[in-house]
């Protein structure tokens, strides 16, 4: 198993522009979240997934959404981006949705906005 | 709200030494805490929890309630712990919450 993956590796977009994320987690894993992280920061939580639904929501605005498919991958959309919306995109994914269960993290994707 | 402070950004050490990487926290509840490592060009991953009372490569972590710390120690360390280390905790809200980071170099 090659982990978790995501796609693209980079991006580069526009201020007002939208962009998808994508994330393929661990085979058998059925929880997803998503983190923003920006330079020198932690990662900052944006939304969990289990089974399909949102179990989980950081402080984040309504420009971000995400969804899982029946095959647990997922989504993260981020509409009229900003400025500030330059960073470090997160996905991990976990078995379960527990606190104990440990978080696998895919290589991220840079988006850029310009 | 749940809040994680890392206070140093920045640690060097020399190999042999002990380290200690601090964390405290905030929760109102019983919150589960970690620490995740990054070392160069690879992928953020689970170093130790606390509810597992494991030592990983040589790491240990106590979870102090009444300080609401979670240190992370080593009593030696090693140049291939150079890495960022983030401390992290989840609650029954299950949204993992990480600190700033510290960057740990270990020199020879």
């Amino acid at each position: 198993d090659a982990g978790v993956t995501q796609s693209p590796t980079h991006l580069i977009k526009t201020r007002g522009q939208q962009v998808t994320l994508r994330c393929s987690p661990i085979s058998g894993h059925k929880s997803v979240s998503w983190y923003q992280q920006v330079l020198g920061q932690g990662p900052q939580f944006i939304f969990q997934y289990y089974e399909k639904e949102e179990r989980g929501r950081g402080n984040f605005p309504d420009r971000f959404s995400a969804r899982q498919f029946p095959n647990y991958s997922s989504e993260l959309n981020v509409n009229a981006l900003l400025l500030g919306d330059s960073a470090l995109y997160l996905c991990a994914s976990s078995l379960r949705r527990s606190s104990y269960n440990e978080q696998f993290f895919g290589p991220g994707t840079r988006l850029t906005v310009l | 709200a749940q809040r994680v402070t890392q206070p140093e950004k920045l640690l060097s050490v020399f190999k042999g030494a002990p380290v200690e990487l601090k964390c405290n926290y905030s929760y109102s509840g019983s919150p589960e805490l970690f620490w995740y490592v990054q070392y160069s060009r690879q992928r953020l991953q689970l170093l130790l929890r606390h509810i597992s009372r494991e030592s990983i490569k040589g790491f240990t972590a106590d979870l102090n309630k009444g300080e609401t710390s979670f240190h992370l120690k080593k009593p030696f360390a090693q140049e291939e712990d150079s890495a960022m280390y983030y401390c992290a905790l989840t609650g029954s809200n299950y949204k993992l919450t990480f600190g700033k980071g510290t960057l740990l170099t270990v020199n020879p």
